[in-house]
């Protein structure tokens, strides 16, 4: 399997306009989480999805924030209007149903907002 | 609620020195207890886990014994390499609502010295 994987690697965005991170989960995971890691706020969990349903989105900053899984092998990570504060970088994760096994994350999308 | 606890960094030793690296814990029940590493410019990787009481998880010299007794997790490896330089991240998994809830510790950040 490929892993976790996500796109673009790198973002580079002016502020107001529309991002959007994808990610490509590993075959036969049923959870998938979108992150958020900053020096200031380290590794933040913005939403989690479970069997492709949305179970738990509070840590979302703000309406700003919208994700989706439309299916099982694919999520998006969407902000509209971007700010500069977005700044960060975004890593999805996958892990099957227990969790037992532990996480695989993605290589993450650095993004920055100008 | 669930939390972890991990030393604060960065921790600096020399090539070959001993490493430990504290964590602990408090959870309602049963937790899978892991560590993360994270290198330069990458996604967080799965290095070792436990999922229950008295078990060690080992991978690549490194080794953690899960601690009920004393709610630890701690990492250790006996003879550190330059390689080794990176964040190191404790965690814990819980089911909890019919879902699994994943709590991650704030990062260590390891550096060797040649």
């Amino acid at each position: 399997d490929a892993g976790v994987i996500q796109s673009p690697r790198h973002e580079v965005t002016e502020m107001g306009q529309e991002v959007t991170l994808r990610c490509k989960p590993i075959s036969g995971h049923d959870y998938l989480f979108w992150y958020r890691q900053t020096m200031m706020r380290g590794l933040e969990l913005l939403i989690y999805f479970n069997n492709n349903v949305p179970i738990d989105d509070s840590g979302m900053p703000e309406d700003r924030f919208s994700a989706k899984m439309p299916n099982a092998s694919f999520s998006t990570l969407k902000i509209q209007p971007s700010e500069p504060r977005d700044s960060a970088v975004y890593f999805c994760a996958s892990s099957l149903r227990q969790g037992q096994g532990g996480y695989t994350f993605g290589s993450g999308t650095r993004l920055t907002v100008v | 609620g669930n939390s972890v606890t991990q030393m604060e960094g960065p921790v600096t030793l020399s090539e070959e020195a001993f490493l430990t690296i504290n964590c602990t814990y408090t959870a309602t029940g049963y937790p899978s207890l892991f560590w993360y590493v994270q290198y330069p410019g990458e996604g967080l990787q799965l290095l070792l886990k436990a999922t229950k009481a008295d078990d060690k998880g080992s991978n690549k010299g490194f080794e953690a014994t899960y601690r009920k007794e004393t709610t630890s997790f701690h990492l250790e490896k006996g003879s550190v390499q330059v390689s080794d330089s990176a964040v190191y991240f404790c965690a814990l998994s819980e089911h909890s609502g019919g879902y699994q809830k994943v709590t991650f510790g704030t990062g260590t950040k390891l550096q060797v010295i040649p």
